[in-house]
């Protein structure tokens, strides 16, 4: 069965870089693109950024546009975040889900926290 | 990239229908037929329950169905039940090839 497990959260100082993980299992990782999809403290869900299967497109929303770089290695079969010049407003709950680019995603992870905070 | 809109919450009885509204524009719901639908229960990940404006998914109930006219798509659930009291949130792919989602309705089933 397809299984995402995302890592990597944690408290970051404002202006600090962190690099979220998801590792699939249960499918061609390889063949598919990945979403990264966020969640602030009680509200709602906010699209970041997609790759395509094979890494060869990227496209993020202009809110992380220049902070955030979405990659993946097919070999591990793991996709990642790399976050820089974290801001408070970047506190949310960071899902990645699997998916084309037209719609967000038909399996998703269970999350991992991000707080940015003094 | 504005975010679509949809009521805060919605409500309704067991065994009723009920619809939830999802509106944007010409460059997002209006100009593409990739609408989705997710239920999202308290704590849990998200769940997709429509895709491309009017397809579920294998092992989503045929009482969840979606449309869309113009620049507004909506989702309906028909024979509510407990289970379905849930946060809904749709989106929709965009002229700038980015996804923008709703901000979500709660509903409550009475």
């Amino acid at each position: 069965q397809v299984q995402l497990v995302e890592s990597g959260g944690g408290v970051v100082q404002p202006g600090g870089s962190l690099r979220l993980s998801c590792a699939a299992s249960g499918f061609t990782f390889s063949g598919y693109g990945m979403h990264w999809v966020r969640q602030a403290p009680g509200k709602g869900l906010e699209w970041v950024a997609f790759i395509r299967y094979d890494g060869g497109s990227k496209y993020y929303a202009d809110s992380v546009k220049g902070r955030f770089t979405i990659s993946r290695d097919n070999s591990k079969n793991t996709l990642y975040l790399q976050m820089s010049s974290l801001r408070a407003e970047d506190t949310a709950v960071y899902y990645c889900a699997k998916g084309v680019l037209e719609g967000a995603g038909d399996y998703w992870g269970q999350g991992t926290l991000v707080t940015v905070s003094s | 990239q504005s975010a679509l809109t949809q009521p805060a919450s919605v409500s309704g009885s067991p065994g009723q229908s009920i619809t939830i509204s999802c509106t944007g524009t010409s460059s997002d719901v209006g100009g593409y037929n990739y609408v989705s639908w997710y239920q999202q229960h308290p704590g849990k990940a998200p769940k997709l329950m429509i895709y491309d404006v009017t397809n579920r998914p294998s092992g989503v109930s045929y009482r969840f169905s979606g449309s869309k006219s113009g620049n507004t798509a909506s989702l309906t659930i028909s024979g509510l039940q407990a289970e379905d009291e849930a946060d809904y949130y749709c989106s929709s792919y965009t002229s700038s090839s980015t996804l923008v989602f709703g901000g979500g309705t709660k509903l409550a089933v009475l």
